[in-house]
């Protein structure tokens, strides 16, 4: 079956200019999330949704990121202005919010992000 | 805030040896944990967790993983690994004292490299 697809898987942006990063989740699961990934380290926890509702952005490091989800299905990371420390592989997950699978999250395979 | 400490950051070990990747979580009074596997420009993918219960818990790939609450630890071993288990593995855990937030928390991660 599908699994979540992201897209670009690649993207080079120079200094300043805005971006915008796709997620497409399984279908059918409530849950997304966003996160960060730096090189050689783990990943970080930028955004949380359940269906449209934004319910943690504590993670997005300045007002230059922005997230939305507006049907509860797709989602967008948006990095307005984006500055060489962006640079980073942007993960996405989804999961349902079923007893069974609860905190089983399905990762897509990234976005990488490379600010020149 | 919850927090991740994965001990090692490379492994080496020989085809069909035994491997132990260690990991350590700050003290909680509820968690759940997990260990991910990360293939080279791929998403994470999900080896195991620990929700409730027992206390040793078997994963894909033959991995398994034990839940020491007085250690605050669940390492990943595996008896006997393959070249094919050459990655990256991230321990995570998800801190319901945090008002039931899905939010994962990552260790910086282990490389294992499996050698013939």
């Amino acid at each position: 079956g599908a699994g979540v697809s992201q897209s670009p898987r690649y993207k080079v942006a120079k200094r300043g200019q805005d971006v915008a990063l796709r997620c497409d989740p399984i279908s059918g699961h409530v849950s997304l999330f966003w996160y960060q990934q730096a090189l050689g380290q783990g990943p970080e926890f930028l955004t949380y949704f359940q269906n449209e509702a934004q319910l943690d952005k504590s993670g997005l490091p300045s007002d230059r990121f922005f997230a939305e989800r507006p049907e509860g299905s797709v989602s967008t990371l948006k990095i307005q202005r984006t500055q060489q420390e962006d640079s980073a592989v942007y993960l996405c997950a989804s999961s349902l919010n079923s007893p069974r699978d609860l905190y089983e999250q399905y990762f897509g395979p990234g976005t990488r992000l490379t600010v020149t | 805030a919850q927090s991740v400490t994965q001990l090692d950051s490379q492994v080496p070990v020989f085809e069909e040896a035994p491997v132990e990747l260690r990991c350590n979580y700050s003290s909680s009074v509820s968690v759940y944990l997990f260990w991910y596997v990360q293939y080279p420009n791929q998403g994470l993918q999900l080896l195991l967790k620990y929700l409730s219960g027992s206390t040793l818990v078997k994963g894909i790939n033959g991995f398994e993983a034990e839940f020491n609450k007085s250690q605050t630890s669940f390492h990943l071993r595996k008896p006997s690994v393959h070249i094919s288990d050459t990655a990256e593995y991230f321990c995570a855990v998800s801190d319901l004292t945090q008002g039931g937030s899905e939010k994962l928390v990552f260790g910086k991660g282990t490389k294992l490299t499996v050698n013939p």
